[in-house]
């Protein structure tokens, strides 16, 4: 059974950091693109970034470029997302979700598997 | 970028009814669309991909059709578990975007 379980969530003051992390199972991780939606509150899905399955081919949305960077660690089976210079509009559900090795571009989708999300709050 | 509408924004339902949701690209994305659904508090599902292939353990009563700028995601008898939030989401050029969503309430 694939499993997604994201942690690292949490109140951040504006300009602070965290480090999100994505452990996953119950499939080959080195072969699956990788990427971080999020969701604000009430508001709709932005995918912020992807990383091919070798971790050499990455992506950002020009809202988080420069202060997100995303990484992969295959032989932990793990999704990193170190962000920096937090801003009150990154207040989100942050969610990793997988996308098929074959036939698709590393950050297009289709995204089969999500994880439950966390929780980025970032305020004074 | 390419931008993806929907439309209704909001539907009411009952139960056995025949649900259609359109998606429309601001350009032409061939084939490379895929349908979500998202209930609240919850991550959101894949349903369709590639505009209408079924993902595995999807009820058949979900369909998806269309190509170039305009899709339906139809669902052919509402059940009660069906009442959620539905998006769009293109995959053909970088940005990859989402639709703005369609809330399925009940009638």
């Amino acid at each position: 059974e694939v499993q997604l379980v994201e942690s690292g969530g949490g109140l951040v003051q504006p300009g602070g950091s965290l480090r999100l992390s994505c452990a996953a199972s119950g499939f080959t991780f080195s072969s699956y693109a990788m990427s971080w939606v999020r969701q604000a509150p009430g508001k709709g899905l932005e995918c912020v970034s992807a990383i091919s399955g070798s971790g050499g081919s990455t992506y950002y949305a020009d809202s988080v470029k420069g202060r997100f960077t995303i990484s992969r660690d295959n032989s932990k089976n793990t999704l990193y997302l170190q962000m920096n210079s937090l801003r009150a509009e990154d207040t989100a559900v942050f969610y990793c979700a997988t996308t098929p090795g074959d036939n698709y571009d590393f950050w297009s989708g289709p995204f089969d598997y999500w994880g439950q999300g966390t929780l980025v709050t970032v305020s004074s | 970028d390419i931008q993806m509408t929907q439309s209704p924004s909001s539907l009411s339902a009952s139960v056995g009814d025949r649900v259609t949701i359109t998606c429309r690209a601001s350009q032409s994305i061939s084939s490379y669309l895929n349908w979500y659904q998202q209930k609240p508090g919850k991550a959101p599902k894949l349903l369709i991909y590639a505009a209408s292939s079924l993902q595995s353990g999807v009820p058949s009563r979900f369909s998806g059709s269309g190509s170039g700028t305009d899709f339906t995601l139809t669902i052919s008898s509402l059940q009660p578990e069906d009442f959620a939030t539905y998006y769009c989401q293109q995959g053909s050029s970088i940005p990859p975007t989402f639709g703005p969503g369609t809330k399925v309430d009940i009638k």
